[in-house]
């Protein structure tokens, strides 16, 4: 079955710079990946997604970039702020509504 | 809006005890699951539905229970509860068309 690899376990980075996560997978089938944000003491809420028709997708501040090939994704935010400090899931998903999850990313923003 | 709301926040119950959590969407999803989350072990999926009347086993069934007899709620049954239980749950419902997974606050469960 599909599985999915997430790294670093936790990122941090300076204020206004750019943080940048990876995802793995394993069945090439899985044909959609959506990333969510976890705050604290919330549930996790879908930030972007990307179908595997396409290479990348951008929505301000953050992207998501997908290899095909080479089966990673990733998720690029830049200009960072102190309101991007999170939890963040990447997933896959091989059928319907089943989706596999990578393990999240802590990012911290250092002031 | 309240998409989807579940209760209780928080909890501790003593090892064997039963208890319901509660959850409720307002949303007219067919799809709804239960996730338990740990560190390090990020979103495993206990039991979802795809609709009244059916629901089906996830990645870490045991110890647990679902029904669901409305398109609205998907209560999660713990039959006896384990220390290894401890856990926060999230249910979440889907919407039909685009995969968005809405998720409720969390409950935080303890088992002593």
């Amino acid at each position: 079955g599909e599985n999915v690899e997430q790294h670093p376990s936790t990122l941090s980075v300076q204020e206004g710079d750019s943080a940048v996560i990876k995802c793995t997978y394993s069945d090439s089938a899985s044909n959609y990946f959506p990333w969510y944000k976890q705050e604290l003491g919330k549930g996790p809420q879908l930030i972007i997604d990307i179908r595997s028709n396409v290479g990348e997708k951008k929505d301000q501040r953050i992207a998501v970039t997908l290899n095909k090939t080479a089966k990673h994704f990733s998720l690029h935010i830049t200009e960072t702020q102190p309101e991007d400090s999170a939890v963040y899931f990447c997933a896959a998903s091989p059928s319907g509504y089943q989706l596999i999850w990578g393990a999240g990313t802590k990012l911290i923003i250092k002031p | 809006n309240a998409g989807v709301t579940q209760t209780p926040k928080f909890q501790v119950l003593k090892t064997g005890q039963s208890m319901t959590l509660q959850c409720a969407q307002d949303m007219n999803h067919e799809y709804m699951s239960w996730y338990r989350q740990d560190p390090g072990m990020g979103l495993r999926l206990i039991h979802y539905s795809v609709g009244a009347g059916i629901t089906d086993q996830g990645e870490v069934p045991n110890g647990y229970n679902v029904s669901r007899s409305t398109t609205e709620d998907f209560p999660l049954r713990l039959l006896s509860a384990a220390p290894s239980q401890t856990s926060v749950y999230f249910c979440a419902s889907t919407s039909g068309g685009g995969n968005t997974i809405y998720f409720g606050e969390g409950s935080w469960l303890t088992v002593v």
